[in-house]
């Protein structure tokens, strides 16, 4: 059955300090893979997909994401943090009939 | 990109009364919209899948005389809570595929809802 990891629950950064958010997956075919961010009390923007090709995916708000199919990872990076990226950050495979799996969830703090 | 609502916002109801939430995709039509429900500090949890015109397909455990939905449009689909009581107190979230990036989902803003 697909599945996604996201092994840290929390996460807190200095701003302007770089960040990396990890995010592993469990699907037997060629994953389509999503990172979505959620503020709270709101619904969830897409930052960025990765469906094939070039494996690092440039998304909105200065985010990346490099797909490494040996790891089955697709972790989240972004080289400088700003206070208004705290947030929840939710890692997600697709799957048949374009359903997605979500990860647990990551929380960003982002210190002053 | 393209714009998912939903309405209303928040919503506060008498235990055994019933919730309609709407999910709109406002500059795109929709060919298959999503249902969502979120507890607090957790992930999302697919509740059903619904095509214009077509029955929504639920998920397992998901009770369909419960969850009510209806999508009668490519533009509209529809959650009604029936009776409802307080352990369906939640946040509900509704997303859309836009013809053509079948694969991407763009989420609404959600809906509270509180039953008391």
């Amino acid at each position: 059955a697909q599945s996604v990891t996201q092994p840290d629950i929390h996460i807190t950064v200095s701003e302007g300090a770089s960040l990396e958010l990890r995010c592993n997956y469990s699907y037997g075919a060629t994953p389509y893979l999503f990172w979505y961010v959620q503020s709270p009390g709101q619904g969830l923007q897409l930052l960025l997909k990765y469906f094939s090709g070039d494996t690092l995916v440039q998304g909105i708000k200065g985010f990346e994401a490099e797909f490494k199919r040996s790891q089955s990872s697709f972790n989240l990076r972004k080289p400088s943090v700003h206070w208004s990226d705290a947030a929840e950050y939710f890692c997600a495979v697709g799957t048949y009939g374009n359903k997605l799996v979500f990860g647990a969830g990551t929380i960003l703090r982002v210190k002053s | 990109g393209a714009v998912v609502s939903q309405h209303p916002s928040w919503v506060i109801c008498k235990s055994g009364t019933s919730v309609k939430i709407e999910c709109r995709s406002l500059d795109f039509q929709a060919t298959t919209m999503f249902w969502y429900r979120q507890f607090p500090k957790q992930s999302l949890m697919l509740m059903a899948t619904s095509n214009e015109g077509s029955k929504a397909t639920y998920e397992q455990g998901v009770e369909k005389d419960k969850f009510l939905i209806n999508h009668a449009s490519l533009t509209l689909s529809t959650l009604t809570v029936t009776s409802a009581h307080p352990e369906d107190s939640s946040f509900y979230i509704c997303s859309a595929n836009v013809a053509g990036e079948a694969d991407t989902q763009y989420f609404g803003p959600g809906t509270r809802l509180t039953v008391l």
